[in-house]
């Protein structure tokens, strides 16, 4: 079975404090890890795809990286507006499109 | 940018009655989903549905729960008898192709009394 775990559960910054969240991950083949943003009541909104080791993505002041067993989000000079929880998500090799997601990271910007 | 739209986004339902929640795809797309979320909880897959047909779903999908897309725009999640622990927030998404990130709605939440 899949799995997802993600830390810290919650992480309060100062504006302009760099950090990373982690995304630790258990899958049968992995066919796609998914950073998504989630802000309070609304839907997951996507971010980023990795796909194999080694690769990265960057958006603004985010940086998504992959490792065999793990994925990081690093956050560069955080603003307030990047307040939100954040989902890290599998997809396996032999399902078809099931998405398994983490319990997510929420995270605080203060100014 | 397209989006997948929901309604209502707030359903509340006495116990035992139907409930049928909606969903517009982004209107290119050929996969379509459902999820839920539980206050404080993951958000849990429940079905994927391509070609007119679940191609795959999770235990949580039992007998209760039908999925259809009755017309080329809207794609529904039906519970035909709720309990009270049907009460979450209820997500539909859809992707472009089976690699393709899925692109999520804001939901619907469900209150079942």
């Amino acid at each position: 079975e899949d799995q997802v775990t993600q830390s810290p559960e919650a992480l309060r910054l100062q504006e302009g404090e760099s950090s990373s969240l982690n995304c630790s991950y258990t899958v049968s083949g992995l066919r796609g890890l998914f950073w998504y943003r989630q802000d309070p009541g609304k839907g997951p909104e996507f971010l980023f795809t990795l796909y194999s080791a080694g690769e990265e993505k960057e958006k603004e002041r985010l940086k998504a990286t992959l490792t065999k067993k793990e994925s990081f989000l690093h956050i560069t000079a955080p603003k307030p507006e990047d307040s939100a929880t954040y989902l890290c998500a599998v997809a396996n090799s032999g399902g078809y499109q099931k998405v398994t997601f983490g319990i997510g990271t929420k995270l605080q910007v203060i100014p | 940018e397209p989006e997948v739209t929901q309604t209502p986004s707030h359903q509340v339902t006495q116990m035992g009655q139907e409930v049928i929640l909606r969903c517009v795809p982004i209107s290119n797309h050929l996969y379509f989903y459902w999820y839920r979320q539980i206050l404080g909880q993951k958000v849990e897959f429940l079905v994927s549905f391509y070609n007119n047909e679940i191609s795959e779903k999770s235990e949580i999908f039992d007998d209760q729960f039908s999925v259809e897309r009755p017309d080329g725009s809207n794609f529904t999640l039906k519970i035909r008898s709720t309990k009270l622990e049907d009460s979450a927030m209820y997500f539909c998404a859809s992707s472009g192709g089976n690699n393709q990130p899925q692109h999520f709605g804001d939901g619907t939440r469900l209150s079942i009394l």
